[in-house]
């Protein structure tokens, strides 16, 4: 079983539409969560961590998280074409990062 | 207020040569990590370092690879007789101290190994 595993994509979503993205873990012990967003080429860059149970909002992106699960999730409302990029979630298992394979998203104009 | 740096961003060597990439830290942040994105894959952690201490460097493979983060200068990764299989994106990320349990890890743009 893998650590980290992701919705398979590739997700197509119409501009303005809520895009959301599955992530579930293994280690019961994991304490933090992140999100990570990555365009073509580039590095990933940090949208959003979580470590309590329930969500966390911040802009268009809301994170979920449910311990007892081992569940975390991303919603990305009124998703803009800028929006399209590969997202990673990320778990912090003793200060390393187990990354997921990410779920690629294209918002369609 | 400069994110991480990496240098080079892109790296072109022989079969057999070797590589070394620079990372320095966001300022204020004293832990370094490295990780490796090989084509169609995810991210792996390779190792993570504090100044002059390597604290965690189960993911680096055991031939070949090696780093360090100096008192003074950036961090490097260093790869010695690169094959193909090198080829890959190598990315740093950095932390400030005393985030141990929230971890949040800011990555530079980084280093694109091509071996031919």
């Amino acid at each position: 079983q893998k650590e980290v595993e992701q919705n398979s994509g590739p997700l197509s979503v119409p501009e303005g539409a809520i895009a959301s993205l599955n992530c579930t873990y293994s280690d019961r012990g994991s304490q933090s969560f992140f999100w990570y967003r990555q365009y073509s080429g580039k590095s990933p860059e940090l949208i959003m961590f979580i470590y309590s149970n329930g969500d966390k909002e911040d802009g268009r992106f809301t994170a979920q998280l449910n311990k007892a699960s081992q569940y975390v999730s991303l919603l990305i409302r009124d998703s803009q074409p800028s929006d399209s990029a590969t997202y990673l979630c990320a778990v912090n298992n003793d200060y390393k990062l187990s990354f997921g394979a990410g779920t690629t998203v294209t918002v369609r104009a | 207020n400069a994110g991480v740096m990496q240098n080079p961003r892109h790296l072109v060597r022989r079969r057999g040569q070797e590589a070394r990439l620079r990372c320095s830290p966001m300022k204020g942040h004293s832990h370094v990590y490295w990780y490796r994105q090989l084509p169609e894959e995810g991210l792996k952690f390779m190792v993570y370092l504090q100044k002059e201490n390597i604290i965690d460097e189960s993911g680096m493979p055991k031939e070949r690879f090696s780093a360090e983060f100096p008192k003074e200068g950036p961090s490097i990764l260093r790869i010695q007789q690169v094959v193909r299989g090198d080829s890959a994106a190598y990315f740093c990320a950095s932390s400030p101290p005393g985030q141990d349990r929230y971890n949040e890890q800011f990555f530079g743009p980084g280093t694109r190994l091509t071996v031919l």
